[in-house]
């Protein structure tokens, strides 16, 4: 699996938007973007995933660049709910035996 | 649905003592997952069961075992505890398919003393 890059931590206003950024510059063509947090003392919570289109659900939007270096979490409005530690992966499909492989993530504040 | 859930939530061992950790998922997943989690770092796969009657080894499997006679539960057993397997452990299931997320249990605190 690519190798990815996240900043260590981020403060974010309430009800602000909330831009947490990736880097995965050695991305191959067939592996995802996926996006998970961490409440703490909770368990792992999926976000979201894409593989070169932009993509929105409920919870957040995720931007992913031309040359998929790099993509980009948002959180069109944060809550205090929301801090948490966000983790970017990247992989190939998930085939049964894969495991999720979390690095540092984002660890980010929603401060109101 | 309740989703998946773990028992216990807490959990003191002595050295030595045996015990087992139950996760029980109601989503009909074929996919089942055991991981630990260690202070500031992330998860790690111990075993997987890829459907009923199945299991296998992940990333860390020593020391443990398990089973999965059932679909919906997915048991996880320390026959002999030891300090270094103190930590936090979440199981998970998913659907069949590539792409499909898993979806966690709120974890299992275990002190091995």
């Amino acid at each position: 699996d690519a190798k990815t890059t996240q900043p260590p931590s981020m403060d974010c206003a309430e009800g602000r938007a909330a831009n947490l950024p990736c880097n995965h510059s050695t991305i191959s063509g067939n592996e995802y973007v996926y996006w998970y947090r961490q409440i703490h003392s909770q368990g792992p919570q999926y976000i979201i995933h894409g593989l070169k289109n932009n993509e929105t659900n409920e919870m957040a939007s995720l931007i992913i660049t031309e040359d998929r270096k790099s993509s980009t979490l948002i959180l069109p409005h944060a809550t205090l709910r929301d801090t948490a530690v966000y983790y970017c992966i990247v992989r190939v499909a998930l085939a049964a035996g894969n495991k999720l492989t979390f690095g540092g993530g984002t660890r980010v504040l929603v401060k109101p | 649905n309740a989703g998946v859930t773990q028992t216990p939530k807490f959990r003191v061992l002595k050295t030595g003592q045996s015990m087992t950790l139950l996760c029980a998922q109601d989503m009909n997943h074929e996919y089942m997952y055991w991981y630990r989690q260690d202070p500031g770092m992330g998860l790690r796969l111990i075993h997987y069961s890829v459907g009923e009657g199945t299991t296998a080894k992940g990333e860390v499997p020593d020391g443990y075992n398990v089973s999965r006679l059932k679909k919906q539960n997915f048991l996880l057993g320390l026959e002999s505890a030891a300090p270094s397997q103190t930590s936090v452990y979440f199981c998970a299931s998913r659907e069949a398919g590539d792409y499909n997320e898993q979806f966690f249990g709120p974890g299992t605190r275990l002190t091995v003393l």
